[in-house]
C-alpha cells in the first residue's frame, strides 16, 4: 500500500527546543517538498529535493534543517531559531517535474 | 513576492450550479500548473494538472483552463455539490530559481457549495 507518511500526527514542544519532524514514502518519488500551512497564508515551501544527498531552499528556510540520506526519507528539523515554530507542517513528494505530488496527513506541531 | 496569487479568499455557490475558481501567476518560466483540494488538519489531494503546451484539460466535473499571455488559469466545476465544498490550492512548478523542481503553491480559495 504505497503512500507518503508522516509522524507524528500531533507534537508538542517546549520553546527552546529542537524537534524533528519524520517524513517517509515509499512510492519511489525522487523528489520530496516540506510545506508550512498558516491560517491565511496557504502553503510555504521550506525545504524540497530533488535527490538523495542534494536539497534547496524553499521560500520560508530560515530556522529549518533538513537531510536527504535515503530516497525514502526526508526529516525535517525545526530549530530553536525559528520564531514561530507553531503551524501545520506538510511532506509531500513527487516522481518528476511535470507530475502532481502526493502529501502526507501533515503534523501538528505546537511549541509551548 | 508571491508568485502565485489567488485574488479570492473565498467563493460560495449553489449546487448544481458552475464554480469558477480563479488563479494567477507572475513567472513565466512556470510551465506546469496544478489544482489541489483540502479539508481542515489533512493533506491537500490532487485534484488536475494541465502543462503549458495545452489551453485546456478535463477531468470529469472539473476543468482547468490556462491562458498564458494572461499568465492566468482556472479551475470550473460543473456541476457543483455540496461535497467539493474545501479550501482549493493552485500550484506552480517550473523554474522559479534554483531549480525546476520547485512547486509554489497560492494562498487558497475556500469554496462552499450550498444545498
Amino acid at each position: 500500500d504505497g503512500g507518503i507518511t508522516q509522524s507524528p500526527k500531533y507534537l508538542f514542544r517546549k520553546e527552546g527546543q529542537n524537534v524533528t519532524l519524520s517524513c517517509e514514502q515509499n512510492l519511489n518519488h525522487d523528489a520530496m517538498y516540506w510545506y508550512r500551512q498558516d491560517p491565511g497564508q496557504g502553503l510555504r515551501l521550506i525545504y524540497y529535493s530533488q535527490i538523495v544527498n542534494d536539497f534547496q531552499k524553499g521560500d520560508i528556510a530560515e530556522g529549518y534543517s533538513v537531510s536527504r540520506e535515503k530516497k525514502e526519507s526526508f526529516p525535517l528539523t525545526v530549530t530553536s531559531a525559528q520564531k514561530n515554530p507553531t503551524a501545520f507542517y506538510l511532506c509531500a513528494s513527487r516522481l518528476t517535474r511535470d507530475t502532481e505530488a502526493f502529501f502526507g496527513q501533515g503534523t501538528r506541531l505546537t511549541v509551548v | 513576492d508571491q508568485q502565485v496569487k489567488q485574488n479570492s479568499p473565498s467563493l460560495s455557490v449553489q449546487e448544481g450550479r458552475i464554480s469558477i475558481l480563479n488563479c494567477d501567476y507572475t513567472n513565466s518560466m512556470f510551465d506546469y500548473f496544478l489544482w489541489y483540494k483540502k479539508y481542515p488538519a489533512e493533506g491537500p489531494t490532487f485534484l488536475i494538472s494541465i502543462s503549458s503546451i495545452k489551453d485546456k484539460n478535463e477531468d470529469g466535473r472539473f476543468t482547468v483552463f490556462l491562458n498564458k499571455s494572461a499568465k492566468h488559469l482556472s479551475l470550473h466545476i460543473v456541476p457543483s455539490q455540496p461535497g467539493d465544498s474545501a479550501v482549493y490550492f493552485c500550484a506552480a512548478s517550473g523554474w522559479g530559481g534554483g531549480s525546476n523542481y520547485k512547486l509554489t503553491f497560492g494562498k487558497g480559495t475556500l469554496l462552499t457549495v450550498n444545498p
